[in-house]
């Protein structure tokens, strides 16, 4: 099944405690990128990144890492989360510009709080 | 600074009408997207719309794009109880970056 997982779904942790979350697709994409949302603020883009070793900044970038070493992953990782970094997290993945289509799939979300 | 608008931000409906979701941008784009959330689910596509005049139609729920006056609509036909969920347009500007309005929650009575 096509799909873009990503883990844990759940996270509680404090304040400066370094975390990762995974993220994985199998349908040979691309294009991944990690987006953020919050109540009242829609989805916004804190990474992006078209192919192996290239990543780009979206919108809200700021405390934020990834790394793009594999074709199917795209980790996220807090160096030291704090609580304003409380929120939905969600990966996402599609074919790259040359198509053949533009679709953006979204894994089920990670709900991150930092205390 | 970019933007993209979505109007109304809120929307309850009687089922068997129609009504239009408006999203506005404020720079040049290659593509459009717009998508649904369920309550506490993940992000479903619903259409790609990719140049100006495009029209995609499934179900109730027909988008269009106008490039030239940086609007897409999503209307919805003769609304059912099952279209109640927020909808999201995303923008996809240049080097892939996406933006995404603030999403329209739409509540359809029945």
């Amino acid at each position: 099944e096509a799909q873009v997982t990503q883990n844990p779904r759940y996270l509680i942790t404090v304040t400066g405690k370094k975390l990762t979350v995974t993220c994985s697709q199998n349908m040979n994409h691309e294009y991944m990128s990690w987006y953020r949302q919050d109540p009242g603020l829609g989805l916004r883009q804190i990474y992006y990144s078209m192919n192996v070793e290239v990543t780009d900044k979206g919108d809200v970038p700021e405390g934020y890492k990834v790394s793009r070493k594999e074709k199917r992953n795209f980790p996220l990782i807090l160096e030291s989360p704090s609580p304003n970094q409380t929120s939905l997290y969600f990966c996402a993945s599609k074919p790259g510009l040359a198509g053949p289509s533009y679709e953006q799939y979204f894994g089920p979300g990670t709900r991150l709080t930092v205390t | 600074e970019l933007k993209v608008e979505q109007n109304p931000l809120f929307l309850s409906m009687q089922e068997g009408k129609n009504y239009t979701i408006y999203c506005n941008y404020s720079t040049t784009s290659d593509r459009l997207y717009w998508y649904r959330q369920d309550p506490g689910k993940s992000l479903e596509s619903l259409f790609v719309l990719l140049s100006n005049g495009a029209v995609k139609q499934e179900g109730r729920l027909m988008a269009s794009l106008d490039t030239k006056a940086r609007l897409s609509t999503l209307h919805i036909t003769a609304a059912v109880h099952d279209l109640s969920a927020t909808y999201f347009c995303a923008v996809d500007i240049r080097d892939d970056k996406i933006i995404f309005g603030k999403g329209t929650r739409l509540h359809i009575l029945p």
